[in-house]
């Protein structure tokens, strides 16, 4: 048990809808990360924050958007979801900003299935 | 774009066999991470090696890291069959982008 925990574990909606995720980092882990793996994709970074602001976007899409709230927990918001969208998303959380190589620890990710 | 990628994409060996696989990358980093996925789980972390380490071992695991050629290599000596799983390397800076991963299949 890696400490992040992640709800919901499955998630199945249609297309067009939105759907929210969320990410209780480790005790006491101010960076939050969020990542998308898919099976063409691979495991794609899509946006940190730290202590509530954000630190650094990746490949995330206009229609997803985050936040990090004051208790530290994240969510991330899916929406006007696409087939294409479906993948396993990844929460993991570190104690620093990642500049001097804290280990990034995964929680077990939240099955989204589009149909 | 990828940071790390791993190489190969597949790979199957008997059980107590060494397994070896390898990771490189773009740009300059900060450290690199090693982790292990069993199908559809989560990624558990394995092992971090800083940009000024050249090897670090954790029981069955070795890693290494050569800057100068931008690449690390993970060893798994005496594999087992619950070794079996994909792994991942992890490479960056502040954050950590990964490639798809190597499908290691230990056959007992």
């Amino acid at each position: 048990d890696s400490g992040v925990t992640q709800t919901p574990k499955h998630l199945i909606t249609a297309t067009g809808q939105r759907v929210t995720l969320r990410c209780s980092p480790r005790s006491g882990d101010l960076s939050v990360y969020w990542y998308q793996q898919s099976l063409d994709q691979g495991l794609q970074f899509l946006i940190q924050y730290y202590n509530g602001e954000e630190r650094a976007k990746g490949n995330i899409l206009e229609r997803f958007s985050a936040q990090q709230f004051p208790d530290l927990h994240s969510e991330l918001n899916l929406s006007s979801l696409e087939l294409g969208d479906s993948a396993l998303y990844f929460c993991a959380s570190s104690d620093g900003q990642g500049s001097t190589g804290n280990t990034i620890y995964f929680g077990e990710g939240s099955w989204l299935t589009v149909v | 774009s990828q940071q790390g990628e791993e190489d190969p994409q597949a790979l199957s060996i008997q059980e107590g066999e060494n397994a070896t696989m390898n990771c490189s990358y773009k740009t300059s980093i900060n450290n690199l991470q090693w982790y292990r996925q069993n199908s559809g789980r989560g990624l558990v972390h394995l092992i971090l090696i800083r940009s000024n380490e050249r090897e670090k071992h954790s029981g069955r695991l070795r890693v290494t890291l050569d800057t100068s050629k931008k690449s690390s290599s993970l060893l798994i000596t005496a594999s087992r069959a619950a070794d079996t799983a994909s792994y991942f390397c992890g490479a960056g800076s502040y954050q950590l982008t990964f490639g798809k991963g190597t499908k290691l299949s230990v056959i007992p």
